[in-house]
């Protein structure tokens, strides 16, 4: 089984409409990040949770919150989607004091 | 913040061919990860590298710290190598994404 699964894999959605993507891990991992791709690009943070109590907003925040339910679990909102929030999402995971991050199979989420 | 450039951007190759990605950065760092995203769009974890080299099978990395650069080789190329590489490079907080080599192994 994957160490860090995201649901859903795939979600077309309007404009307007409030959006949940989650993201939960078995690795026993405390930090937990939300990173956006957009065609022919590189990740860019949207953001990052170092433990259950610590929210941080990474460097793409707008439009955007989220929810770090347990230290297992981490959910990114879209309050009311845009066209140009269409994009792969992926969750990430590390541990404190091991720089080493490791990736979930990403939610390809559309905006129409 | 902390620059990744990547080169070649694209690259395509006959099977069985070489080929050496490279990764420049512009500060010191404590994490230097190499993916493999397939053309279904997951991300693969090749090497964490923030120093020194590392091989696993056909794949191998260097990372020289001091001088702010990471190689990615592979040799004997297969068609299953195809897709992006990406190199992400950062800290304690996040990872920072170059805009990746696009590789094209032909049969």
């Amino acid at each position: 089984d994957a160490d860090v699964t995201q649901t859903p894999r795939n979600r077309i959605t309007k404009t307007g409409k409030r959006i949940m993507l989650e993201c939960s891990q078995t690795k026993g991992h405390d930090r937990m990040y939300w990173y956006r791709q957009d065609p022919g690009l590189g990740l860019r943070l949207i953001y990052y949770s170092f433990d259950v109590k610590d929210i941080n907003k990474g460097e793409i925040s707008d439009g955007y919150s989220v929810s770090r339910q347990a230290q297992a679990k981490f959910s990114l909102s879209l309050e009311s989607a845009i066209p140009n929030q269409t994009a792969l999402y992926f969750c990430a995971t590390s541990k404190t004091g091991v720089y080493e991050q490791y990736f979930g199979p990403g939610t390809r989420l559309t905006v129409t | 913040g902390i620059q990744v450039e990547q080169s070649p951007p694209d690259l395509i190759l006959q099977e069985g061919a070489n080929s050496t990605l490279r990764c420049n950065f512009s500060d010191s760092v404590n994490n230097l990860q190499w993916f493999h995203q397939n053309p279904w769009g997951q991300l693969i974890n090749l090497f964490y590298i923030p120093s020194g080299t590392k091989q696993n099978g056909r794949l191998s990395a260097t990372t020289v710290a001091t001088e702010r650069y990471s190689l990615l080789y592979i040799s004997s190329s297969q068609t299953t190598d195809s897709g992006v590489y990406f190199c992400a490079v950062g800290g304690s907080e996040k990872l920072v994404f170059g805009k990746g080599t696009k590789l094209t192994v032909n049969p």
